[in-house]
């Protein structure tokens, strides 16, 4: 199967400041990534598609100026949060696809993001 | 839109119990059916797949079935043991790239 890695797989942060959450396909080639959030005892909803090298297409009700997605490489796709608050404290985790080769979706570990 | 159901959203069983685990969608033009467990606090765990063409996929322990037209899966658990505890997903995206919806969830816990 495919390999997808997220980093890092938690994080603390002031509120006010921003926070970069990457991933990255490691053996192949991913034209489109994809964003979710959990948060506690909920399940995944997705925040937005990431397109290399176009702008991401986001979901109903998520803040596009707040989570910025970077998709600069067919192989890493970046989220930040930008200007954190308590309440963006989240588990976020993306996940990837390899359309025309392996039918499931692949995750990566995800990330525990904690602000105070 | 596709919308994902499961039931029910939680689940207490004595070790040693078959049980059944139910996922519903409304849409019944998907490209195939994920299960995935989930522990607290970590990520997915990527249990059966099954294709849009398939009835049905096992392994180990566990059997999922799929009937696409009446958008239904069911995740069977046979001999359940208590490392089984967890929350179990269902999810199904329409195409070979498209995004994956998921289920609410069945959280499971296995009594010794």
């Amino acid at each position: 199967g495919a390999v997808v890695s997220q980093h890092p797989s938690w994080v603390i942060c002031k509120s006010g400041t921003s926070v970069k959450i990457e991933c990255r396909s490691l053996d192949f080639q991913a034209t489109t990534m994809f964003w979710y959030r959990q948060f506690p005892k909920q399940s995944l909803m997705l925040m937005a598609t990431s397109n290399e090298g176009s702008k991401a297409t986001y979901e109903q009700g998520v803040e596009k100026d707040k989570f910025l997605i970077n998709h600069a490489s067919l192989t890493l796709s970046t989220l930040t949060v930008t200007s954190a608050h308590p309440e963006d404290s989240s588990f976020y985790i993306c996940s990837a696809r390899v359309p025309g080769s392996l039918p499931e979706a692949f995750f990566g570990q995800g990330t525990r993001l904690t602000v105070v | 839109k596709q919308e994902v159901t499961q039931i029910p959203a939680a689940l207490s069983v004595p070790e040693g119990e078959n049980l059944v685990l139910n996922c519903s969608f409304t849409d019944s033009a998907i490209y195939n059916l994920q299960w995935f467990r989930q522990d607290p606090g970590k990520g997915l765990t990527s249990l059966l797949l099954i294709q849009s063409s398939q009835r049905e996929q096992t392994s180990g322990r566990l059997n999922a079935s799929l009937d696409k037209s009446s958008g239904r899966s069911t995740l069977y658990i046979a001999a359940s043991q208590p490392g089984d505890s967890a929350t179990y997903l269902c999810a199904v995206p329409k195409t070979s790239y498209d995004k994956v919806i998921f289920g609410p969830g069945t959280s499971l816990s296995v009594i010794p």
